[in-house]
C-alpha cells in the first residue's frame, strides 16, 4: 500500500493569510484526492487531482479558495487561501490504487485559523 | 444522492466482547465499500475493502459483510481490546465514480479494560 506523508502536520494561522499543504507519496499514483474533516464531522471531498489534468472540484469548493497543484505522479499541494476561522479543519491527502481503487490516506494537516 | 449512515454513533464495551458496527447506504449502485479506522487527531487507516460482487472480507479479528441489495454493511470485531478504541468509518464508492468515496459520520468505539 502507498505511504503518504503531509507537511505541515499542524499549523495555526491568522485570518486572511494562506497556507500551502504538501502531500508526498512513496509510489507513482494517478488518482490523488484532497479531503476536509471539520471538527466533529466526517470527511468531505474537496477535489480530485489527477496528474496531467486540471483538478476537479466538488460542489461548494472553488479553485480560487483551494488551488491545487499536481506537478508529478508522487506529489501534490493544496493551498487554503484567504483563511477564515471556518477553514479550521483537518485536511487529508488520499490516493487510490489498483483496479479496485483501494484508498489510502495521509496523516492529515490540522489547521487552526485565529 | 448517496447517503451513508452509521449506527450507533458511539459504543462503549468491556474488553473481550464481540461487537458489530453497522453501516447503511441509500444507493445500491456501488463499486465497493471500504472500512477505515481513525485514531484521535490522526489520518485514516484502511481496514477492509469489499467489492460489490463480494459478500464478506476478513482480516484477523475483523470481518466485514456486504448486502448490496439492502444497502447494508457490518463490521464485526471479535474479542475486542482497548487498542481497538477509535472511530470507525464506512465509505462507499459509487459505480461510475470510482474516485469519490462517500463517508458516514463514523462510530466512536471505546473498549474498557
Amino acid at each position: 500500500s502507498a505511504v503518504i506523508s503531509q507537511k505541515p502536520s499542524r499549523d495555526i494561522c491568522q485570518r486572511g493569510t494562506s497556507l500551502t499543504i504538501q502531500c508526498q507519496v512513496d509510489s507513482q499514483v494517478t488518482m490523488m484526492f484532497w479531503y476536509r474533516q471539520q471538527p466533529g464531522q466526517s470527511l468531505t471531498l474537496i477535489a480530485t487531482a489527477n496528474q496531467g489534468s486540471e483538478a476537479t472540484y466538488e460542489s461548494g469548493f472553488v479553485i480560487d479558495k483551494f488551488p491545487i497543484s499536481r506537478p508529478n505522479l508522487t506529489f501534490s499541494t493544496l493551498t487554503v487561501s484567504n483563511m477564515s476561522p471556518e477553514d479550521s479543519s483537518i485536511y487529508l491527502c488520499s490516493v487510490a490504487e489498483g483496479h479496485v481503487y483501494e484508498q489510502y490516506f495521509g496523516p492529515g494537516t490540522r489547521l487552526t485559523v485565529t | 444522492k448517496q447517503e451513508v449512515t452509521q449506527i450507533p454513533a458511539a459504543l462503549s464495551v468491556p474488553e473481550g466482547e464481540n461487537l458489530v458496527l453497522n453501516c447503511s447506504f441509500t444507493d445500491s449502485a456501488i463499486y465497493n465499500l471500504q472500512w477505515f479506522r481513525q485514531d484521535p487527531g490522526k489520518g485514516l487507516t484502511s481496514l477492509l475493502l469489499i467489492q460489490s460482487s463480494q459478500r464478506e472480507q476478513t482480516s484477523g479479528r475483523l470481518n466485514a459483510s456486504l448486502d448490496k441489495s439492502s444497502g447494508r454493511s457490518t463490521l464485526y470485531i471479535a474479542a475486542s481490546q482497548p487498542g481497538d478504541s477509535a472511530t470507525y468509518l464506512c465509505a462507499v464508492r459509487h459505480r461510475g465514480s470510482q474516485g469519490n468515496l462517500i463517508f458516514g459520520k463514523g462510530t466512536k468505539l471505546s473498549v474498557k479494560p
